[in-house]
């Protein structure tokens, strides 16, 4: 099955900088590579994702890109906000009868202020 | 409110019990999926429902048990509860069964003492 690997497991950034998370993933058939971001006592949420026949994506403050020949991807954050603090979990989908998510053991981000 | 609702929010029991943890998709939502998410372990797929039927299976527990109600919610039942069973447990749904883009609930936090 599809395993997905995640570095750094905490990063800390000052306000006003970028931080950049990234993975690497095993099944290269995999297709669909989202973001969830995980607020303290709350569920992961989408917040940007990316499909193997694109390279890059950007929605504002965050961008996605993708390498489908080394089999990794990232996350890219500029002008990090205090409310950008939480744990940030990317994910690869395996193909199969259900397409389901495999995470990434999750990022702590904390931006000083 | 991502529009996935999941009960209890918190729930205490004791080694060897049985418990049952309740979710209701998104309205028009079809596909339910079970993760669980512990410390060490990060969120692991546990099943996955469509329409009522069974999709897919992850690193779900024989002691642990799911289903699909014809209304759409689902059921995560798990019994002779361990302490190693503590965790998070989230629901997420899905509009199709081969749809990667799901959404969460704010999860159910299981203690076993």
């Amino acid at each position: 099955g599809e395993n997905v690997e995640q570095h750094p497991s905490t990063l800390s950034v000052q306000e006003g900088d970028s931080a950049v998370i990234k993975c690497t993933y095993s099944d290269s058939a995999s297709n669909y590579f989202p973001w969830y971001k995980q607020e303290l006592g709350k569920g992961p949420q989408l917040i940007i994702d990316i499909r193997s026949n694109v390279g890059e994506k950007k929605d504002q403050r965050i961008a996605v890109t993708l390498n489908k020949t080394a089999k990794h991807f990232s996350l890219h954050i500029t002008e990090t906000q205090p409310e950008d603090s939480a744990v940030y979990f990317c994910a690869a989908s395996s193909p199969g009868s259900a397409r389901q998510l495999t995470f990434g053991s999750g990022t702590q981000l904390t931006v000083l202020p | 409110d991502s529009g996935v609702t999941q009960t209890p929010k918190h729930l205490i029991t004791a080694t060897g019990q049985r418990v049952t943890l309740r979710c209701s998709p998104r309205s028009g939502d079809l596909s339910v999926y079970w993760y669980q998410q512990s410390l060490d372990q990060g969120l692991q797929f546990l099943i996955q429902y469509y329409n009522g039927e069974e999709r897919a299976k992850g690193n779900i527990l024989e002691r642990f048990s799911a289903q699909q109600f014809p209304d759409l919610h689902s059921e995560l039942n798990l019994s002779s509860l361990e302490l190693g069973d503590s965790a998070l447990y989230f629901c997420a749904s899905s509009s199709i069964s081969g749809a990667n883009v799901l959404t969460f609930g704010a999860g159910s936090r299981l203690t076993v003492l």
